[in-house]
Formats: C-alpha cells, sequence, structure tokens
C-alpha cells in the first residue's frame, strides 16, 4: 500500500552545522505534508508544512522541500541547537483527513 | 496542546482486562483521531471519528472500539487487553488552518499490559 518512510533512522551533527532530515513518499496524490518534532516523553509538535504546489517553504531556521518528481520531503535546520535534539516525523495528507506518518529520525546533537 | 487531554496519563493493566482511554477536547473540533506508536514505528491510526457517534476504523483497528457520545470526548477501548496493545496511545485534533489538515496531538497515555 502507500506509504510514507524516512532514509535515516539516526542522525548526529554538531552544534551550529546545519541538518537535514529527509523522507520519502509514495503517494503521488498526496496534496500536503507536515514535519513534526517529537520529544522524549511529549506529543508530536508541528514544525512546518508544505502545499504540494510549492517546492520550498521556510520558518525559522528550518526550510521543507518538496520534490514530487522524486517524491521526497526533507526538513533543513539551520544552525542545530542541543534543544533540536528531538525524532522528526513527517506526514502525509491523505483524502478524507487523514494523516499517513513516517517511521522517524533521531536527531542527535553534538556540543 | 491546544486544549486536548488524555486520560490517564500512564496505566499498567494485565492481559485480559478492559482498559478505557479518554480524550478531551476544548476546541470544538468535529474529527478526533486516536493514534498508537511503538519503538521503531511512526504514528500508526487506530480510530477516529468524524462527528457525534460517526467513527470509522483506521489502519490497526483489531482490538480496539471507540465512542463518541458528545463533541469533546473520545473513548478508546481495549475490550480484553493483550500484551501487543502496550504501546503509547496519543489523541489528536485538526486545526484547520487555512484549510489544511495540520494535527494537534495530545500528551499521550503509557499503557502496559502485563
Amino acid at each position: 500500500g502507500e506509504s510514507v518512510g524516512l532514509h535515516l533512522p539516526t542522525l548526529s551533527v554538531q552544534e551550529g552545522d546545519n541538518s537535514i532530515i529527509n523522507c520519502a513518499y509514495s503517494n503521488s496524490a498526496s496534496d500536503y505534508f507536515i514535519w513534526y518534532k517529537q520529544e522524549s516523553g511529549k506529543g508530536p509538535q508541528f514544525i512546518i508544512d508544505i502545499r504540494s504546489n510549492m517546492d520550498k517553504r521556510q520558518g525559522q531556521r528550518v526550510t521543507v522541500l518538496l520534490n514530487k518528481t522524486v517524491k521526497h520531503l526533507s526538513l533543513q535546520i539551520a544552525a542545530t541547537q542541543p534543544g533540536d535534539s528531538a525524532v522528526y516525523f513527517c506526514a502525509e495528507n491523505n483524502a478524507g483527513n487523514m494523516l499517513t506518518f513516517g517511521g522517524g529520525t533521531r536527531l542527535m546533537v553534538k556540543p | 496542546d491546544a486544549g486536548i487531554t488524555q486520560s490517564p496519563r500512564h496505566k499498567v493493566t494485565e492481559t485480559g482486562t478492559p482498559v478505557t482511554l479518554r480524550c478531551h477536547q476544548t476546541e470544538n473540533h468535529r474529527y478526533m483521531y486516536w493514534y498508537r506508536q511503538d519503538p521503531g514505528h511512526g504514528l500508526r491510526l487506530i480510530h477516529y471519528s468524524y462527528g457525534v457517534k460517526d467513527t470509522d476504523k483506521g489502519e490497526v483497528s483489531d482490538g480496539y472500539s471507540v465512542s463518541r457520545s458528545k463533541t469533546e470526548d473520545f473513548l478508546l477501548t481495549l475490550e480484553s487487553a493483550t500484551s501487543s496493545q502496550t504501546s503509547v496511545y496519543f489523541c489528536a485534533t485538526p486545526r484547520l488552518a487555512g484549510g489544511t489538515n495540520e494535527q494537534f496531538f495530545g500528551p499521550g497515555t503509557r499503557l502496559t499490559v502485563l
């Protein structure tokens, strides 16, 4: 069936460096994508989203890129900080207000 | 957490016992969702509701039932808990900002079935 997945289960970066977290999706009909951050013991928190009619969207220190040709989504975090350490999930919107989530990537920031 | 509370926050129970988890929202959202989260997996949808008394199955609905008798409460019931249902359970509601389906999540309930 259709699925959303991630390339890297764990990403370790040095504090101050940029981080890139990747996600592949297979449902070409998905029209909306979200990145969530989940800290230990908490529920997922919205970071940034992007519609399928866009290829880039920027937030505060975060950028999401969407490549529909290869069905690839990425989250870029600039100047990664220790507080960015968490698990990051991508999700795609299916019909009927349903989201399908990827397996998650753990980001570890080294001081 | 956008007005979403879950109770209990932690529960330990024994195999074969019934368990009910409660999700309460204060934003009058029509849609509510129950997910489970397991190590190595993302969030998987169990059941969802699109209105009072209107519910439907998600990806992993076997062994679970839900009820929505009023807008603010969405109950998830394990009729006879099994060890495979040990998990963290999250409730969510949509924000529907700008027509998108961004979902807000509750704090989660950690359930352990011995």
